[in-house]
């Protein structure tokens, strides 16, 4: 089990914005990454902490923390944006990488 | 740019050791900024973190798998490694490779390769 919670499915329409969100007691102290798959692809990192984007990452990809609860907001989704997402951080110990179950993004 | 390009069988049989290799190019594995990780992802189910060198040899490993994983590194020929010994099919997956910065960015990927334990 992923020390990690994130909803499992979320919608959203064209051109809107939308919330994924990751929850767990280890980001009272670490912050988040998150990543984006699409089906047959291996992972990207689209935001890491403190609201950075690797470049090519458009900025309509943004981050946020408040107490246990880590955010990845896509302002504006593009059709390109329905995939799953994915955090990641460390374990309340610090010691040990955890990712959050991901969520599926639709776009409608 | 770097690249990381995952090796090894495809197919594994139960109860044997499942051995993998990353080899990294356009980039130095001997890098003090960066950590090397495996993670692994079951057809159809999430990512779960396997574990992580640094080039000296340091390792981290999941709770859940450290008493069948071992991780090495050869800098030598720009490679890192994974065996997981006594598989069983819950540990057929797709195994990525990837470049860590700080420990837990995984900020470059290989493209994965799907292992399978079935006899």
């Amino acid at each position: 089990s992923s020390e990690l919670t994130q909803d499992p499915a979320v919608s959203v329409a064209l051109g809107q914005t939308v919330r994924i969100t990751c929850q767990g007691d280890s980001l009272k102290t670490y912050y988040a990454s998150w990543y984006q798959q699409k089906p047959g692809q291996a992972p990207v990192l689209v935001v890491y902490p403190k609201n950075n984007r690797p470049s090519g990452i458009p900025d309509r990809f943004s981050d946020s923390s408040s107490g246990d609860t880590a955010s990845l907001t896509i302002t504006g989704a593009q059709a390109e944006d329905e995939a799953d997402y994915y955090c990641n951080s460390r374990d309340s110990s610090g010691d040990h990488v955890v990712f959050g179950g991901g969520t599926k993004l639709t776009v409608l | 740019q770097l690249q990381l390009q995952e090796s090894g069988p495809g197919l594994v049989k139960p109860s044997e050791t499942l051995s993998l290799t990353c080899t990294v190019s356009g980039g130095s594995i001997s890098s003090t900024a960066h950590y090397w990780g495996w993670v692994r992802q079951p057809p159809g189910k999430g990512l779960e973190w396997i574990g992580t060198i640094y080039y000296s040899g340091i390792t981290y490993y999941n709770p859940s798998l450290t008493s069948r994983v071992t991780l090495s590194v050869d800098t030598s020929k720009n490679q890192f490694s994974l065996k997981l010994n006594s598989v069983t099919a819950a540990d057929t997956a797709v195994y990525y490779c990837a470049r860590e910065n700080r420990r837990t960015i995984f900020d470059y990927w290989g493209q994965g390769t799907l292992a399978t334990v079935s006899s």
